[in-house]
């Protein structure tokens, strides 16, 4: 298993300003990922941080919104650029397990909310 | 693209058994996960499924039938902590693609 801590658990920002989300695990990992849930929706994958490389972003999310570091194997940044109302929501990381199950482990996510 | 669906809300009693199920739409995904996520917590595993057939847990048992691009989640003996949000996941390679998600409310 892997236990993630991610900071802040959650805050509230003016429109137009940017936050930085971090994500620590506490083992070596090699990729990481970022989800965005709105309230009473489901998950919705970001993009995939690898350690060494530029992120891999899904459709419809850009690196000059969602600019994202990992320095080393064990943690990851997302910022939010530019916020507006829209990007309230909660950001979750996660890491997958080593065993065959493909378990995904998350952490207990950022809670945003964007005035 | 890839899509998968899931009824938006499942209610029933204790005791019960529910079952919810997921279809979904892709070009091919290498198994279906099960997640549970209670009201301001974060997704927990609870199943996976990487070949057709029935996988058992305790009182939740998954299914996957690739040839119907369909699965489910049965959850048997239910009890009043079972209402949560509950998640299938199909594995695309290296990443996780959510259904929509289904509310599940157990009553007493």
């Amino acid at each position: 298993s892997a236990v993630i801590s991610q900071k802040p658990s959650r805050d509230i920002c003016q429109r137009g300003t940017s936050l930085t989300i971090q994500c620590q695990v506490d083992s070596q990992v090699t990729m990481m990922f970022w989800y965005r849930q709105q309230p009473g929706q489901s998950l919705t994958l970001i993009a995939t941080a690898n350690q060494g490389s530029e992120a891999t972003y899904e459709s419809g999310f850009v690196i000059d919104k969602f600019p994202i570091s990992r320095p080393n194997l064990t943690f990851s940044t997302l910022t939010v650029s530019n916020m507006s109302p829209e990007d309230s929501s909660i950001y979750l990381c996660s890491v997958e397990g080593v065993g065959a199950r493909r378990e995904q482990y998350f952490g207990p996510g950022t809670r945003l909310t964007v005035t | 693209g890839q899509s998968l669906e899931q009824p938006s809300e499942v209610t029933a009693v204790e005791g019960a058994i529910v079952q919810i199920n997921c279809t979904y739409q892709t070009s091919g995904f290498y198994g279906l996960s099960w997640y549970q996520q209670h009201d301001g917590g974060a997704p927990t595993f609870l199943s996976y499924n990487a070949l057709d057939g029935l996988e058992e847990t305790g009182r939740f048992s998954s299914f996957l039938s690739r040839s119907d691009s369909y699965g489910y989640l049965l959850l048997q003996e239910l009890q009043m902590k079972d209402s949560a949000s509950y998640f299938c996941a199909g594995i695309d390679t290296d990443k996780l693609i959510f259904g929509t998600g289904t509310r599940l409310q157990v009553f007493p």
